[in-house]
């Protein structure tokens, strides 16, 4: 079975930073990419961030372009969403989700439960 | 590309057929995913490519369309399906864009 299990969010100031990471299991983590999608209050869903199973490509959503980075580590079996620059309007959940193929996401499948993070001063 | 849905709330009946429909500003072929969102749990995808259910999706989900126009079809609510229902293009990625959902509440 496939598990994703998220964790790194929190409260954090206007300004501040936050690294999320995302736990996998139950399947071949290098050979599959990854994504973070967030859900903040009373909005739809957004994707944030993609890397590639090999970690050689990532994509960013122009909204937190400059602020967030995606990174893998494949021993590990975990992808990181390092967040700086947080701004207010970053407050949501973040889902980490698997991708069906290795280079580029195209659905997401399955999602991890979420972290929330709450930027707030 | 910008992804649009409707109704934003559709009310019906545990037993009633439910359509929904989401609709994106320029083709994307087949390249479409649904996904349910129930209260307090994350998206479960529910159909790719348009029209493939996912796995372990129940046959009352079935979706519909290409290009511009596509369409989600429950056809027999029940009590487990009340939920917000996204679709989301993957054509031109990234970004990979969702539409703004559809709530479907109990009548």
């Amino acid at each position: 079975e496939v598990l994703l299990l998220e964790s790194g969010g929190g409260l954090v100031q206007p300004g501040g930073s936050l690294r999320l990471s995302c736990a996998a299991s139950g399947f071949t983590f290098s050979t599959y990419a990854m994504s973070w999608v967030r859900l903040a209050p009373g909005k739809g869903l957004e994707w944030v961030s993609a890397i590639s199973g090999s970690g050689d490509n990532t994509y960013v959503a122009d909204s937190v372009k400059g602020r967030f980075t995606i990174s893998r580590d494949n021993s590990r079996n975990t992808v990181y969403l390092q967040m700086n620059s947080l701004r207010v309007e970053d407050t949501a959940i973040y889902y980490c989700a698997k991708d069906p193929y290795a280079a580029m996401p195209y659905w997401f499948d399955p999602w991890g439960q979420g972290t929330l993070v709450t930027v707030s001063s | 590309i910008v992804m649009t849905q409707s109704p934003a709330t559709l009310s019906a009946s545990p037993g009633e057929r439910a359509t929904l429909s989401c609709r994106a500003s320029q083709s994307i072929s087949n390249n479409l995913a649904w996904y349910q969102q129930r209260p307090g749990q994350a998206p479960r995808l529910l159909i790719y490519g348009a029209s493939t259910r996912a796995t372990n999706i129940p046959a009352r989900f079935s979706g519909s369309g290409s290009g511009t126009e596509f369409t989600l079809t429950i056809s027999s609510l029940q009590s487990e399906d009340f939920a917000v229902y996204y679709c989301q293009q993957y054509n031109k990625r990234p970004p990979f864009t969702f539409g703004p959902g559809t709530k479907v509440d109990i009548k």
